[in-house]
């Protein structure tokens, strides 16, 4: 139980296109999820908090007219990349906070996507 | 399915126990990353690693990387409360392919 998917697993489109990441939580609901972004050999740096029904909350230096995120229900989150550029080429990876499990706390981690922006 | 298998899911162990994270994957690994998430803080890089064979440590905890390059497990040796949280393995799967585990929650019970 308690699995994260994310679609697409890969994706390349051509500069100025805006590209859709979803993020499912399969077997469990999902009142919050966190979207992150990985640089080359770099940690994971959180992008956005995303609460069910409510904007998104972005960290600090993240664009939010670029970073497009909706949580539309307990286990849907989408992160859209508007416009994009070679340089927002990364992986995106998402994780899920559980609901109703034994720890609230306890989150769950999408397999990731990587953009290609060519 | 997550091509990275991380287990166990979760882990409760008493403090001072020692303990170990697997990452296993079907592929052979170009690079292989392990982070950790404090409870409501971001993830934090604990080490990577590259080299079949390779081992690297910090502190009280000791990643290392198998041969083949498919496996790599973290080992924290007498845990603390303070390494309770989710570690994270994610996976340079070549090609410019990333994986990543789906965690593995830690509590130490004191």
């Amino acid at each position: 139980g308690a699995v994260v998917s994310q679609h697409p697993s890969w994706v390349i489109c051509k500069s100025g296109t805006s590209v859709k990441i979803e993020c499912r939580s399969l077997d469990f609901q999902a009142t919050t999820m966190f979207w992150y972004r990985q640089f080359p050999k770099q940690s994971l740096m959180l992008m956005a908090t995303s609460n069910e029904g409510s904007k998104a909350t972005y960290e600090q230096g993240v664009e939010k007219d670029k970073f497009l995120i909706n949580h539309a229900s307990l286990t849907l989150s989408t992160l859209t990349v508007t416009s994009a550029h070679p340089e927002d080429s990364s992986f995106y990876i998402c994780s899920a906070r559980a609901l109703g499990l034994a720890e609230d706390n306890e989150q769950f981690f999408g397999p990731g996507t990587r953009l290609t922006v060519l | 399915s997550q091509e990275l298998e991380q287990s166990p899911q979760s882990l409760i162990v008493q403090e001072g126990k020692n303990l170990t994270i697997n990452c296993t994957s079907s592929k052979t690994l170009y690079g292989l990353y392990w982070y950790k998430q404090k409870y409501g803080e971001g993830l934090i890089f604990l080490m990577m690693l590259q080299k079949g064979g390779e081992e690297k440590s910090h502190e009280k905890i000791t990643a290392k990387l198998d041969e083949k390059k498919q496996q790599s497990s973290l080992h924290i040796t007498a845990s603390q409360p303070s390494h309770a949280g989710i570690y994270l393995c994610g996976a340079d799967m070549g090609n410019n392919d990333m994986r990543f585990g789906a965690g593995t929650r830690l509590t130490v019970k004191p």
